[in-house]
Parts: structure tokens; sequence; C-alpha cells
């Protein structure tokens, strides 16, 4: 089965500043990866994700890469802003359907005005 | 569309009490699951629904029930509560690899 390592598991950075969180994976066969975001009170929402069959997806100040030969993937987020601040979770299928995930163990991101 | 919608909000329980927490979407997904998260684990599958009449274990099965009757439906039954299960439960639907996720139920077993 599926192995998700997320890192690093809290972030402060000065607004304005860039943020990276990492996540590796351990199933070869998986294809696709998305990243959540949580914020304090709320559910998990879909904010990026990216199939094995490209290498980095972009979404205004939000990017992710994939790396399939060292199986990790990072989320990047640009120019932070205080709303940037939550709880954000990688993850990657537990079967070839694609419907069930593993979920990293999640980044609290804090950016400082 | 309300989306996935999750019953009760909060939940307080005695250890060895029984309830169950519902969930219903009018997505019309086929796929349904239960997550719970715990701080500093993150969502951990607890049972899933590849469609009505179907229902198979994820991660951490022990002490819950899981039914699909209909497409909408897929509630979350314990058996009888256990300080370790206090959590956070999240219901999920699915469509195309995108999870939708209900607003939580937030449960205390004292």
């Amino acid at each position: 089965g599926e192995n998700v390592e997320q890192h690093p598991s809290t972030l402060s950075v000065q607004e304005g500043d860039s943020a990276v969180i990492k996540c590796t994976y351990s199933d070869s066969a998986s294809n696709y990866f998305p990243w959540y975001k949580q914020e304090l009170g709320k559910r998990p929402q879909l904010i990026i994700d990216i199939r094995s069959n490209v290498g980095e997806k972009k979404d205004q100040r939000i990017a992710v890469t994939l790396n399939k030969t060292a199986k990790h993937f990072s989320l990047h987020i640009t120019e932070t802003q205080p709303e940037d601040s939550a709880v954000y979770f990688c993850a990657a299928p537990q079967d070839g359907t694609g419907n069930q995930f593993y979920f990293g163990t999640g980044t609290s991101l804090t950016v400082i005005p | 569309n309300a989306g996935v919608t999750q019953t009760p909000k909060f939940q307080v329980l005695k250890t060895g009490q029984s309830m169950t927490l519902q969930c219903a979407q009018d997505m019309n997904h086929e796929y349904m699951s239960w997550y719970r998260q715990d701080p500093g684990m993150g969502l951990r599958l607890i049972h899933y629904s590849v469609g009505a009449g179907i229902t198979d274990q994820g991660e951490v099965p022990n002490g819950y029930n899981v039914s699909r009757s209909t497409t909408e439906d897929f509630p979350l039954r314990l058996l009888s509560a256990a300080p370790s299960q206090t959590s956070v439960y999240f219901c999920a639907s699915s469509y195309l690899y995108e999870q939708f996720f209900g607003p939580g139920t937030r449960l205390t077993v004292l």
C-alpha cells in the first residue's frame, strides 16, 4: 500500500515570501497527487492537483511539482498572504481507482504580516 | 446543491454508548468515505463505499460499522464508544479523483 510522508510539520514565513511543502510517496504506480487546504475549524478543500503525466502545474500563486523518479511532490506558494495561513495536506491514492487516499500528516503554515 | 452534509456537528458520549454519525450527499457520487482526523495524524480512512450495497474497510476500521443502502447516504456507527475514538470525523464523496468533504463532526468520548 501507499505511504505518504509530509515535511515540515510547521512553517512560518513573512508575508510576501515563498513557502514550500514537500511530500514523498512509496507506490510508484500512484498517478494523482492532490493538495488540500484546511482552515481552522473548517473542512479540507482541494486547492491544486497534479497527475503523473506532467511535472508541474500552476494556478496563480500556487504551484505543484512532481518528481516521479524520486517519488516526491511539492507545493509552492509564492507572495504569501495572511489568508494563506492554514494547514495543508498532501495525499496519494490508496488504490488504482483514485477514490480513496492516504493523507500526509499536514503542515501548519503561518504567514506573519 | 447542498454538497456533502453531516450531522451532528458536535457530540459528547460516555464510554460504552453507541451512536450513528450521519452523512449525505446530493451529487450522485458513487464513492463515499469516512475519515477521522487527530492532531498530528492527518486524515485516516475508516471505511469506504464504491456504491450502494458495497462497503470495505480502510486503514482504521476497528470499532466502526458502515452501511450503504442508497447512493445518497453513508452512516457511520460507533458500536461501543471508547475515549480513543475522540476525534473529528469527516465524510467525503468523490468523483474523478476529487474528494468533497462534509463539514465534520467533532466527537468527544468521556
